[in-house]
């Protein structure tokens, strides 16, 4: 069965304090992994697509990167406006529109 | 752009209401996607339109839920009758097509009392 799993639930750094989210999945092919950033109130606001195992891409202070099983979210030196929920998404070779969405991850970075 | 646009931004009803959700999706944008989060379920996909036919509903979790796309610059979802249990918060998305990242409404925020 196709899945995403997100760790931790939820991250308090200080600010400055650099760290990573996991994103594990299990996907029977993997086209394509997502990730959003969604602010209280908001929807999630698209971040990055990874579609192949090595490939990194990078956005200000995040950086994602992809293995076969695994994607992670780097962040640097965060501020406290970084503070929101992080969703993963992966889409299977199977769909060309289903999206299998992670539960997220809370970042709240502290001034 | 002015991104997904989506009404109402809160919605208070009474158990046994019809509520109709609106959205309009971006323009150029041929899929568009209704999804509910719960803090229990998270996302969840609902329907899944391409050029305004509907493809995948298989999410829409029962007959009081439907979802309509007359053209491709308006959709509803609409609930009747609307139950407590279908308090949560609507999201409407549309892509490039459906393999391209979404973009996401502000949601509508339902409460059914």
């Amino acid at each position: 069965e196709d899945q995403v799993t997100q760790s931790p639930e939820a991250l308090r750094l200080q600010e400055g304090e650099s760290s990573s989210l996991n994103c594990s999945y299990t996907v029977s092919g993997l086209r394509g992994l997502f990730w959003y950033r969604q602010d209280p109130g908001k929807g999630p606001e698209f971040l990055f697509t990874l579609y192949s195992a090595g490939e990194e891409k990078e956005k200000e202070r995040l950086k994602a990167t992809l293995t076969k099983k695994e994607s992670f979210l780097h962040i640097t030196a965060p501020k406290p406006e970084d503070s929101a929920t992080y969703l993963c998404a992966v889409q299977s070779v199977d769909s060309n529109y289903q999206l299998i969405w992670g539960a997220g991850t809370k970042l709240i970075i502290k001034p | 752009d002015a991104g997904v646009i989506q009404s109402p931004r809160h919605e208070v009803t009474e158990m046994g209401q019809e509520v109709t959700l609106r959205c309009k999706p971006i323009s150029g944008h041929n899929s568009l996607f209704w999804y509910r989060q719960t803090m229990m379920r998270g996302l969840e996909l609902l329907i899944y339109f391409n050029n305004n036919v509907p493809i995948d509903d298989s999410g829409m979790p029962e007959d009081r839920f439907s979802a309509k796309m007359p053209n491709a610059s308006f959709s509803t979802l609409k609930i009747q009758p609307s139950e407590p249990r279908d308090s949560a918060v609507y999201f409407c998305a549309s892509s490039l097509d459906g393999r391209s990242g979404y973009t996401f409404g502000s949601g509508t925020r339902l409460t059914v009392v």
